[in-house]
């Protein structure tokens, strides 16, 4: 898999707006997306792991969804808090590789 | 969820010295590991694949010789940036997946290297 994208690359919020980001990947050969919150300072932090299109994910006010014949997946915010600010990495995997390849990632910025 | 510990967290060599960078898991046993690197305002670019009891993977561009990784146990893998350049100094973060080779993977905390 190559060319993993993610847009927009940075986004500033006000506390209590919703927002969304895009990760695009190649849709032939796909396994698995992996989405991670990357915190300064801290480890990634792994979010989710969606296979099946359509799969939609939930974990507190963040949830993901998946399209596997398009070759996108969306994040959303729902409510942001400051704490949310972090760059979002997603990663897609193809079969018979356990292979992540990470896009550049959406670094957000959730001001109060 | 599952740990990963990474040391050292930053160091700064001379050109020229061998720095080796450690990478555990606490809480569970790994038979592959992955390290990563990550340029200045760029995504993590995989480096190798570690394998226990077996030869390192590299990707393409990689040299093996310049990045040698040893993975002696379930749970600990190491990454030796011989001959150390300015150009290495970069951030190495290394990760772990606990269920098998295709699972989530956990991070270390990594490593910035900085080559004098």
């Amino acid at each position: 898999i190559l060319n993993v994208e993610q847009s927009p690359q940075s986004l500033h919020v006000q506390e209590g707006d919703s927002t969304n980001f895009t990760c695009s990947f190649p849709s032939s050969n796909f396994y698995a997306l992996h989405w991670y919150r990357w915190e300064t300072a801290k480890s990634p932090e792994a979010l989710f792991v969606m296979t099946l299109n359509g799969d939609e994910k939930k974990k507190g006010r963040i949830s993901a969804t998946l399209n596997t014949k398009e070759g996108y997946s969306y994040l959303y915010i729902k409510g942001s808090q400051p704490e949310d600010s972090a760059t979002y990495l997603c990663a897609p995997s193809s079969y018979n590789t356990d292979k992540l390849i990470f896009g550049t990632g959406t670094r957000l910025q959730v001001f109060p | 969820g599952a740990v990963v510990s990474q040391h050292p967290s930053w160091v700064i060599c001379k050109s020229g010295t061998s720095v080796k960078i450690e990478c555990r898991s606490l809480d569970f046993q790994a038979t592959t590991m992955f390290w990563y690197r990550q340029f200045p305002k760029q995504s993590l670019m995989l480096m190798a694949t570690s394998n226990e009891g077996s030869k390192a993977t590299y990707e393409q561009g990689v040299e093996k010789d310049k990045f040698l990784i040893n993975h002696a146990s379930l749970t600990l893998s190491t990454l030796t940036v011989t001959s150390a350049h300015p150009e290495d100094s970069s951030f190495y973060i290394c990760s772990a997946p606990p269920g098998g080779s295709t699972d989530t993977q956990y991070f270390g905390p990594g490593t910035r290297l900085t080559v004098l």
